[in-house]
């Protein structure tokens, strides 16, 4: 079967860095992408990795490495607007995505 | 209206009723896609469209049949609603090629009783 994990929550403090891992099974690789969800809104495209390695945009990057399954997704500099869920899906072999079940991140002051 | 919209915002519905969920997106995009999300569950994808004419079932298509008459519209219908479809709906749209890059609607939030 298709399985992605993430931890289901994390905590972190305000101007820090936090780490949000995602492993992946799946049938298939097309592309794993990274999205932020606030409380009772929908989801918003963060990221898109093909090719294993990093992408950095701003205070977010996200790492993939094929070979492993693995990605991550790195933000810098936390901010209180960054608490909210991060969801990690891959799209597979017939380019549907296929969703984590997300990773609350909770910051404090 | 700008981007992707749903109707409603909020539903109660009694079991055994039909419902229609609106889905109208105006960045003319070829996709667009419904998927529940329910807690501690990632979104699953119910059915999609590629292109105006067609559509394709996804990972829980049963109980849920939707059309596409055109470019703007993706309506969701729920023949007979029962309870484990409780849940809050999003639809969300791609351009071609682009399907990484989805755009979400605000959703909306059903509890069939």
């Amino acid at each position: 079967g298709q399985n992605i994990d993430q931890p289901t929550e994390m905590t972190a403090t305000e101007g820090a860095i936090v780490q949000i891992n995602c492993t992946y099974q799946t049938s298939g690789f097309n592309g794993l992408f990274w999205y932020q969800q606030h409380a009772g809104e929908a989801p918003t495209f963060l990221s898109y990795n093909v090719l294993d390695g990093l992408e950095e945009k701003g205070r977010f990057s996200s790492f993939l490495s094929r070979s492993k399954g693995y990605s991550y997704l790195l933000l810098k500099e936390l901010q209180m607007k960054d608490s909210a869920s991060y969801l990690c899906a891959v799209r597979d072999s017939n380019y549907q995505l296929i969703w984590g079940a997300g990773t609350k991140l909770i910051i404090k002051p | 209206i700008a981007g992707i919209t749903q109707a409603p915002t909020s539903q109660i519905l009694a079991a055994g009723r039909r419902m229609t969920l609106r889905c109208t997106q105006d960045m003319r995009h070829n996709a667009m896609y419904w998927y529940r999300q329910d807690l501690g569950l990632g979104l699953r994808l119910i059915h999609y469209s590629n292109t105006a004419g067609t559509t394709g079932k996804g990972e829980v298509p049963d109980g849920y049949s939707v059309s596409r008459a055109n470019t703007d519209d993706f309506p969701l219908t729920l023949a007979s609603a029962v309870p484990s479809q409780t849940s809050v709906y999003f639809c969300a749209s791609s351009l071609e090629g682009r399907a990484y890059e989805q755009y979400f609607g605000p959703g909306t939030r059903l509890t069939v009783t």
